[in-house]
């Protein structure tokens, strides 16, 4: 199976809070990536991340991949009103992309 | 640069009735996607070509859904007759090469998504 869960599915907080979203699946994959999707638009790439225990940083984003490549994680510090999105994570297999159902957040003024 | 276009925006039709959407990709991108979005969920690849050729069509419903690539740039997407089900947002995505098996992430595997075409099945 190529499934992918994501959690929590919803998250609401108030501006300034930290927060964590994941992403976890049975099988091992090569590679993952994470995307934004804001309402009305399309899925936005913010990073992919390939090696086991890698951590990526894009400004107050924090990617991690998992040692053992089957989760990975999104650390958001200091939660701002423009973070609030769908947040996506997705895998390559055979051929295609399988996308989660993400976590849908909204970060209050 | 331009982004990848798509139209119509929104669209609402009755069941059984024949629909069609338009993707303009980035000039350039030899590699377009179109996906589907069901409310709640992450899109689901419907199919990809790589210029006007078809790369993976398996989780098309071949039976209701078309897509053509003509001349290996715009693309159109057809549904008839729609079902109740259909109801969704439908993305298209463009690339400048296929990504590799491996996935580095390379600019050259960036997918760009539109902004979607919303559809509701009355």
């Amino acid at each position: 199976t190529q499934l992918l869960e994501q959690s929590p599915q919803f998250l609401s907080i108030q501006e300034g809070e930290n927060l964590t979203v994941y992403c976890n699946s049975s099988s091992v994959f090569s590679s993952l990536q994470w995307y934004r999707q804001e309402p009305g638009e399309g899925p936005v790439l913010l990073v992919t991340v390939v090696t086991g225990g890698e951590v990526k940083k894009l400004k107050r984003l924090t990617f991690q991949f998992g040692d053992a490549r089957k989760d990975s994680s999104l650390h958001i510090t200091a939660a701002q009103t423009g973070d609030t999105g769908l947040y996506l994570c997705a895998r390559y297999n055979f051929n295609k992309f399988y996308f989660g159902s993400g976590t849908k957040l909204n970060v209050k003024p | 640069e331009a982004g990848v276009a798509q139209s119509p925006r929104y669209k609402i039709i009755e069941k059984r009735q024949s629909v069609a959407f338009w993707c303009n990709p980035i000039s350039g991108h030899a590699t377009l996607y179109w996906y589907q979005q069901i409310l709640g969920q992450g899109p689901k690849l419907l199919i990809q070509f790589q210029n006007n050729g078809v790369v993976d069509d398996s989780q098309l419903p071949k039976d209701r859904f078309s897509a053509e690539r003509l001349k290996g740039v715009d693309s159109t997407l057809k549904i008839q007759p729609a079902k109740l089900e259909d109801s969704a947002v439908y993305l298209c995505a463009s690339s400048l090469g296929p990504p590799h098996p491996g996935l580095a992430g390379g600019p050259r595997e960036t997918q760009y998504f539109g902004p979607g075409t919303r559809l509701l099945v009355l």
